[in-house]
């Protein structure tokens, strides 16, 4: 069983939609969670990052750990065409990845 | 702040050849990590340094695959000899904390393009 499981998509809305993004982990240990997004051609870049249970916000942007259910979302609302590319989920304090979901908002 | 630093960006080789790629750190991080990303997948942890010790180099091809990290700086991977399942991005990230505790942020480069014809 891989450590961090997501969904590779890919994932195409329509401008203005809600987008949910999720993973599972294994290691009941992890305690950091971590969403990345990389644009094409370019290296990863930090979005969210969140210590244990609860949510986080950052404007358009939530992200949620249930760690009972070993569960990471990341939400963007209002999504825009510049949401466009590919989300990672990764756990510290190993810091592995799961496998990216490429999103396309589409005007 | 100058960002991660690699090069070079694109390199094609034939199999059995021999690459290298060079990744200078944002200066003061003591954390250094290669990854391996294959088109359409995560990144995979190759090797992680802190300072200019090993301390996770299990998923390292350790028959084709090195590191180093010669005084705690800057990094060079090398292939040799390379296959062709070796095509793939490098991407070489930092941080400021070490192993075992929160990692912290990890700032990557734009990454080093390799395809084995």
């Amino acid at each position: 069983q891989k450590e961090v499981e997501q969904d590779p998509g890919p994932l195409s809305v329509p401008e203005g939609a809600i987008v949910s993004l999720n993973c599972t982990y294994s290691n009941s240990a992890f305690q950091y969670f971590m969403w990345y997004r990389q644009y094409s051609r370019k290296g990863p870049e930090l979005l969210m990052y969140t210590y244990s249970s609860g949510n986080k916000e950052d404007g358009r942007f939530t992200a949620q750990v249930d760690k009972s259910s070993k569960y990471i979302s990341l939400f963007i609302r209002d999504s825009q065409p510049s949401d466009s590319a590919t989300y990672l989920c990764a756990v510290s304090n190993d810091m592995r990845f799961g496998a990216g979901t490429r999103l396309t908002v589409k005007p | 702040e100058a960002g991660v630093a690699q090069s070079p960006r694109y390199k094609i080789i034939e199999k059995r050849q021999s690459v290298a790629f060079w990744c200078n750190p944002i200066s003061g991080h003591a954390t250094l990590y290669w990854y391996q990303q294959i088109l359409g997948q995560g990144p995979k942890l190759l090797i992680q340094f802190q300072n200019n010790g090993v301390v996770d180099d299990s998923q390292l091809p350790k028959d084709r695959f090195s590191a180093e990290r010669l005084k705690g700086v800057d990094s060079t991977l090398k292939i040799q000899p390379a296959k062709l399942e070796d095509s793939a991005v490098y991407l070489c990230a930092s941080s400021l904390a070490g192993r075992g505790v929160n990692t912290g942020e990890l700032f990557f480069g734009e990454g080093s393009r390799l395809t084995v014809l």
